[in-house]
């Protein structure tokens, strides 16, 4: 049982290019969620996804996109990266009957 | 929609005392969550608090809720170093609210 996993660990990108952060759950948990965390800011949620086929806004969703085309997958992606969305992402992933979030064990993205 | 405050942000403390890291929100919430980081890692989930009254202890840390005051504490009894971690709070929206995280550092 892995839990949460997320794909890659490390990234560098250069400004302008693209890329896609994957996240795997194995837990058949509904709710899937992306935040990113920046020294002194705690963790901000981007978009978050309540079940295969959906997906939502959540507090900074500008410059990503995300898909949910199956249950156990969360994509996010960066079409045009900027250095401002350097930055740890992770992912987490919850059951319908709590709230508690299990978190993947990040993503660190730096943009040049 | 929800908020959650908590303060400190920044506290050090010597090993062997106590102290209380409190966590309030914003709107009625009958539960609240208590998360552990350490350097470079990933949140691990502490507490799970759902009622009002709950208390919960593992080791030195005890949490408690109370929904009436929309107050959660994280209590640390005789601090030791390997306490040392970002501890967050966060209450529950249609999503979890995260507060900004207090950083505890526990000094010899």
């Amino acid at each position: 049982n892995a839990g949460v996993t997320q794909t890659p660990k490390f990234r560098v990108l250069k400004t302008g290019q693209s890329m896609t952060l994957l996240c795997a759950q194995d837990m058949n948990h509904e709710y899937m969620y992306w935040y990113r965390q920046d020294p002194g800011m705690g963790l901000r949620l981007i978009h978050y996804s309540v079940g295969e086929g959906t997906t939502a806004k959540g507090e900074v969703p500008d410059g990503y996109n995300v898909s949910r085309l199956k249950k156990q997958n969360f994509l996010l992606g960066l079409e045009s990266a900027a250095p401002s969305q350097t930055s740890v992402y992770f992912c987490a992933s919850r059951a319908d009957s709590t709230y508690e979030q299990y978190f993947g064990p990040g993503t660190r993205l730096t943009v040049t | 929609e929800l908020k959650v405050e908590q303060n400190p942000l920044f506290l050090s403390m010597q090993e062997g005392k106590n102290y209380t890291i409190y966590c309030n929100y914003s709107t009625t919430s009958d539960r609240l969550y208590w998360y552990r980081q350490d350097p470079g890692k990933s949140l691990e989930s502490l507490f799970v608090l759902l009622s009002n009254g709950a208390v919960k202890q593992e080791g030195r840390l005890m949490a408690s809720l109370d929904t009436k005051a929309r107050l959660s504490t994280l209590h640390i009894t005789a601090a030791v170093h390997d306490l040392s971690a970002t501890y967050f709070c966060a209450g529950p929206s249609n999503k979890l609210i995260f507060g900004t995280g207090t950083l505890l550092a526990v000094q010899p």
